[in-house]
């Protein structure tokens, strides 16, 4: 079966840099990529997607990296901010009919 | 934001209470589910529905049983609450669209249970 791996598992950078985390998958036929941040006592909450037919999709300060041939893809965040700060959780599923298979997590702090 | 709401919230009860943890959504998505997270780790799906009357378990061997008996409701149950039951349960929606489409999963806020 499906079986994702997420690096690191906690994450600390200045405000204002650059944060990555990145994700393997062992199933080549996975084609849905989803990333979701936790905040403290809330559900997790959706916040970039990719499907395999793209490498890279942006919205504002994330972006989503995907490399098929590795099978591999990764969440980057520019210009951190402290509202950045939560887990931040990968997923990857083979298609609609099957369930998502998350990542570990990782729990990323903002410093001032 | 989304519509979808869990109760209690926090819940502390003793060892063997049969416990029911509640779960709707107003959004009228079909598909359901059902994650156990120790705090800010992993999420392991127990349960999902695909809609009214289907229910499936999940990848991680639970204890609790589900029901789907209407479009907005997922109820979990522990018939005996053990402390090894002791997470927190997090209850999810997703909209069903044609074929070749992908879903968003809607999560509630959670339920954090501790059994004594």
């Amino acid at each position: 079966g499906e079986n994702v791996e997420q690096h690191p598992s906690t994450l600390s950078v200045q405000e204002g840099d650059s944060a990555v985390i990145k994700c393997t998958y062992s199933d080549s036929a996975s084609n849905y990529f989803p990333w979701y941040k936790q905040e403290l006592g809330k559900g997790p909450q959706l916040i970039i997607d990719i499907r395999s037919n793209v490498g890279e999709k942006k919205d504002q300060r994330i972006a989503v990296t995907l490399n098929k041939t590795a099978k591999h893809f990764s969440l980057h965040i520019t210009e951190t901010q402290p509202e950045d700060s939560a887990v931040y959780f990968c997923a990857a599923r083979l298609g609609s009919n099957y369930q998502l298979i998350w990542g570990a997590g990782t729990k990323l702090i903002i410093k001032p | 934001e989304a519509d979808i709401y869990q109760t209690p919230r926090y819940l502390v009860i003793g060892t063997g209470k049969k416990i029911t943890l509640e779960c709707s959504q107003t959004m009228g998505h079909d598909k359901m589910y059902w994650y156990q997270q120790d705090p800010g780790m992993e999420l392991h799906l127990i349960h999902y529905s695909y809609g009214v009357n289907s229910t499936e378990k999940g990848d991680l061997s639970s204890e609790s049983t589900v029901s789907r008996i209407r479009t907005e409701h997922f109820p979990l149950t522990l018939e005996s609450a053990r402390p090894s039951h002791t997470s927190q349960y997090l209850c999810a929606s997703s909209p069903v669209f044609v074929q070749g489409t992908f879903d968003e999963q809607f999560f509630g806020p959670g339920t954090r249970l501790t059994v004594l």
